[in-house]
């Protein structure tokens, strides 16, 4: 079974460019997360999606931050303008309906110069 | 809300010694408990996970056990390996009740294995 996709892996930009993030989960698996991960820290929930729809964003700053999951299977994380404090590890991770545990991506690793 | 604590790191054993990562959780009802560990440049990956009270999850050679009694789900390796060397996350997901199956995470700990 394959894994969670994500990319680019590695990404470094200028403060107040805009950088966008692909996610593939498991096939099959309806809910798909979006962490952000600052060095030395746990993961920290941006967005959840059931299907193609919203379950919670409270904590994504939607004031520079959108992301989006058309048809249900694909996600993308959008960061618009992008600041310093944008640094971190952004992780996606999928789960199967009916179980706790979520199944993660690699990560891509921002930088902002 | 919930929340999970662990253990400072950075933890330095040699090969062969024994590991304990303590691990206690807030949380109301009886949510899920996982460790997850990240290798150097590399996702999360699920390592174990104890879905019940005094429930024992394991997997390549560590445990932990659900303690509802005191909130805990230390993890746990006799012999660590120098391969063991990882930053080991404990999560927990909420009562099914709840609905939403977030994890809430720890800070980390690393792990170093030296030969």
């Amino acid at each position: 079974e394959a894994g969670v996709a994500q990319s680019p892996r590695y990404k470094i930009i200028e403060k107040r460019q805009s950088v966008a993030f692909w996610c593939n989960p498991i096939s099959g698996h309806a809910t798909l997360y979006w962490y952000q991960q600052i060095l030395g820290q746990g993961p920290k929930l941006l967005i959840q999606f059931q299907n193609n729809g919203v379950v919670d964003d409270s904590q994504l700053p939607k004031d520079r931050f959108s992301a989006e999951r058309l048809k249900g299977v694909d996600s993308t994380l959008k960061i618009q303008p992008a600041k310093l404090e944008d640094s971190a590890v952004y992780l996606c991770a999928s789960r199967p309906t009916g179980r706790h545990e979520q199944f993660f991506g690699p990560g891509t690793r921002l930088t902002v110069l | 809300g919930d929340s999970v604590t662990q253990m400072e790191g950075p933890v330095t054993l040699s090969e062969e010694a024994c590991l304990t990562i303590n691990c206690t959780y807030t949380a109301t009802g009886y949510p899920s408990l996982f460790w997850y560990v990240q290798y150097p440049g590399e996702g999360l990956q699920l390592l174990l996970k104890a879905t019940k009270a005094d429930d024992k999850g394991s997997n390549k050679g560590f445990e932990a056990t659900y303690r509802k009694e005191t909130t805990s789900f230390h993890l746990e390796k006799g012999s660590v390996q120098v391969s063991d060397s990882a930053v080991y996350f404990c999560a927990l997901s909420p009562d099914s009740g709840a609905g939403s199956y977030q994890l809430t995470f720890g800070k980390g700990t690393k792990l170093s294995v030296i030969p």
